[in-house]
């Protein structure tokens, strides 16, 4: 199993270009999700997915547009790139999406994005 | 909306110290993780308490968790290098619907 695959690992941009983070899982996991890390903040929830064609909001999505076609992949969108939204960016996915006690959530090993 | 507090925000201690993070909560919680991230890496889970009072150890690690389900401690004895990194707590409260929250992470630093 590979787990939890995130591309690019490092990215750097010009302000206003778009590019996709990359997200894929193998272990049939309903729930995915991405987040941000920035330095003394812990992260942040970006958007997520509780299935296929099912996706919400987070915390921090504005800037941000993901989709779920497939259960495998979670695709993060950036339409217009800033230089507020350098960070570290981390997808992380989860066996189960029950609403009281869920799962672990497995991480990638995260994308490290600059924007100039 | 819920809000979560760690402390404290940095630790520095030397080798075959104890060290301890805190995470506390307004609001009650449904259940708690805990997440080790090495310099450099990605989020490792650790634990998850879900029952008032709860006390889990893993080797030198003891979690707890609050009789109020308000709080929670994780306490390392023995500090060894490997054990060098942040650890984020991330919470669950009652109302919420999927989103944890997280803590802004203590870093545990090993005086050379």
């Amino acid at each position: 199993n590979a787990g939890v695959t995130q591309t690019p690992k490092f990215q750097v941009l010009k302000t206003g270009q778009s590019m996709t983070l990359q997200c894929a899982q193998d272990m049939n996991h309903e729930y995915m999700s991405w987040y941000r890390q920035d330095p003394g903040m812990g992260l942040r929830l970006i958007h997520y997915s509780v299935g296929a064609g099912i996706t919400d909001q987070g915390e921090v999505p504005n800037g941000y547009n993901v989709s779920r076609s497939t259960t495998e992949d979670f695709p993060l969108r950036l339409l217009s790139a800033a230089p507020s939204q350098t960070s570290v960016y981390f997808c992380a996915s989860s066996y189960q999406g029950a609403r009281v006690v869920a799962g672990e959530l497995f991480f990638g090993e995260g994308s490290r994005l600059t924007v100039l | 909306g819920q809000q979560v507090m760690q402390i404290p925000q940095y630790q520095h201690v030397q080798e075959g110290e104890d060290f301890t993070t805190y995470c506390n909560s307004s609001t009650t919680l449904s259940n708690i993780q805990w997440y080790k991230q090495r310099p450099g890496g990605h989020p490792v889970f650790l634990i998850q308490l879900v029952k008032s009072g709860e006390v889990k150890k893993q080797k030198r690690l003891t979690f707890q968790f609050g009789e109020a389900k308000k709080n929670s401690s994780l306490h390392i004895t023995a500090t060894q290098t490997t054990d060098v990194g942040t650890y984020f707590c991330a919470v669950r409260g009652v109302d919420s619907n999927y989103q944890l929250i997280w803590g802004a992470g203590t870093k545990l630093i090993i005086k050379p």
